[in-house]
């Protein structure tokens, strides 16, 4: 199967500060998702990235893609309190399962 | 669209009971997923369904846990006994396509509805 491992576990910034959470895989990934979810809600999209190399933005959150398919990065930019939250990446192999990481928690001090 | 819908929202039964979950997909997705979410095993794929036909259900913890799709805006997970064990968030989530091919072609998002937490006493 198909591991995902996130890092940091947790993080605690202030508002602000730039920040990156990373989330590598074990094998190639073939469609990798960032997800945001708050405690006891649902889960958010935020990007989907397929090609190696591959970077996207929306507002202040970028996602890379690094050339192996194999490692992604979400970076945040002036993080604000809006920020929050719990950060998962998500990705499938090429037979369709999913899988997703245990999730970055993310604290912005005021 | 209304999103993803499920229920109950919040659900607390005694162990043994028959448990079942509820879940709508949103309209025209042909794609719907079952995930349990707790602390200790994160986000983990129970089932998937692709147009009402259960496709992977590898991730279903035992016999106890069966889902249905008989149509393709109505699905339900069902637990039968419960036990403490199977306290957990459940989450639906549905998806217009799924699943890449070697060139990384037909993917899509995952719409996710706003879960079921389950409590076994």
């Amino acid at each position: 199967s198909q591991e995902l491992e996130q890092s940091p576990q947790s993080l605690i910034v202030q508002e602000g500060k730039n920040l990156t959470i990373n989330c590598t895989s074990s094998k190639t990934l073939y469609g990798l998702y960032w997800y945001k979810q708050k405690y006891g809600e649902g889960l958010i999209f935020l990007m989907m990235l397929q090609k190696g190399g591959e970077e996207k933005s929306h507002e202040k959150i970028t996602a890379k893609l690094d050339e192996k398919k194999q490692q992604s990065s979400l970076h945040i930019t002036a993080s604000q309190p809006s920020h929050a939250g719990i950060y998962l990446c998500g990705a499938d192999n090429n037979a369709g399962k999913s899988t997703f990481g245990d999730g970055t928690t993310l604290t912005v001090k005021p | 669209d209304a999103g993803v819908i499920q229920s109950p929202r919040h659900e607390v039964t005694e162990m043994g009971q028959e448990v079942t979950l509820r879940c709508k997909p949103i309209s025209g997705h042909d794609y719907l997923f079952w995930y349990r979410q707790t602390m200790m095993r994160g986000l983990e794929l129970l089932i998937y369904f692709n147009n009402n036909v259960p496709i992977d259900d590898s991730g279903m913890p035992e016999d106890r846990f069966s889902a249905k799709m008989p149509n393709a805006s109505f699905s339900t997970l069902k637990i039968q006994p419960s036990e403490p064990r199977d306290s957990a968030v459940y989450f639906c989530a549905s998806s217009l396509s799924w699943g890449t091919s070697g060139s990384g072609s037909s993917y899509n998002e995952q719409f996710f509805g706003p879960g079921t937490r389950l409590t076994v006493l």
